[in-house]
């Protein structure tokens, strides 16, 4: 089946720095990929639209420029969190569906962002 | 915001006992979908059922979809201590998918 991979699992890092996390798709390309960001005992709440050589869509309210997106193959899309703060801490989801797509998406196992 | 809100939030039974949780949706949909987070986990797909169907099966799950009511139920029979869990609907099109609140699931021995 379908395997997303996201890199790194978990992330420490201090205030002021920039973190990348790397969500890749193993077995199958996709052309857009999903970005989640999930607090504490809540739902997910979706980012951003990863789309492969254009730029993502932010959904309202997530700075594009504290939140840099890039899809720059069929089976790899980033998102580097820049001059993290403490309110970033948060764990990161990305997803993904095969160009056939059935609307059925298989996610990353999440990263854990940490900002001291 | 959220299109989806389920309840109960919170679930606690005991292993060999079924385990039943709602969503309610606002919008009209084409599909509604299940999915599983274990604690510290990605989802993973569950069930897909779409608008024109009133209930799935698949194993031990069993979902239905009331359109007039907006609203659709997972039932999970005869738990099992791994179903322990997060549960979430999902609804949306085009892969771009809104999550509910989700019902946490505590199946203990």
């Amino acid at each position: 089946g379908a395997v997303v991979s996201q890199h790194p699992s978990w992330v420490i890092c201090k205030s002021g720095t920039s973190v990348k996390i790397e969500c890749r798709s193993l077995d199958f390309q996709a052309t857009t990929m999903f970005w989640y960001r999930q607090f504490p005992k809540q739902s997910l709440m979706l980012m951003a639209t990863s789309n492969e050589g254009s730029k993502a869509t932010y959904e309202q309210g997530v700075e594009k420029d504290k939140f840099l997106i890039n899809h720059a193959s069929l089976t790899l899309s980033t998102l580097t969190v820049t001059s993290a703060h403490p309110e970033d801490s948060s764990f990161y989801i990305c997803s993904a569906s095969p160009l056939d797509g059935a609307n059925v998406l298989t996610f990353g196992a999440g990263s854990r962002l940490t900002v001291l | 915001s959220q299109q989806g809100e389920e309840d109960p939030q919170a679930l606690s039974i005991q292993e060999g006992e079924n385990a039943t949780m709602n969503c309610s949706y606002k919008t009209s949909i084409n599909n509604l979908q299940w999915y599983r987070q274990n604690s510290g986990r990605g989802l993973v797909h569950l069930i897909l059922i779409r608008s024109n169907e009133r209930e799935k099966h698949s194993g031990r799950l069993r979902v239905t979809l009331d359109t007039s009511k907006k609203s659709s139920s997972l039932l999970i029979t005869a738990s099992r201590a791994a179903d322990t869990a997060s549960y979430f609907c999902a609804t949306g099109g085009g892969n771009k998918l809104t999550f509910g609140t989700g019902t946490q699931l505590k199946v203990e021995l």
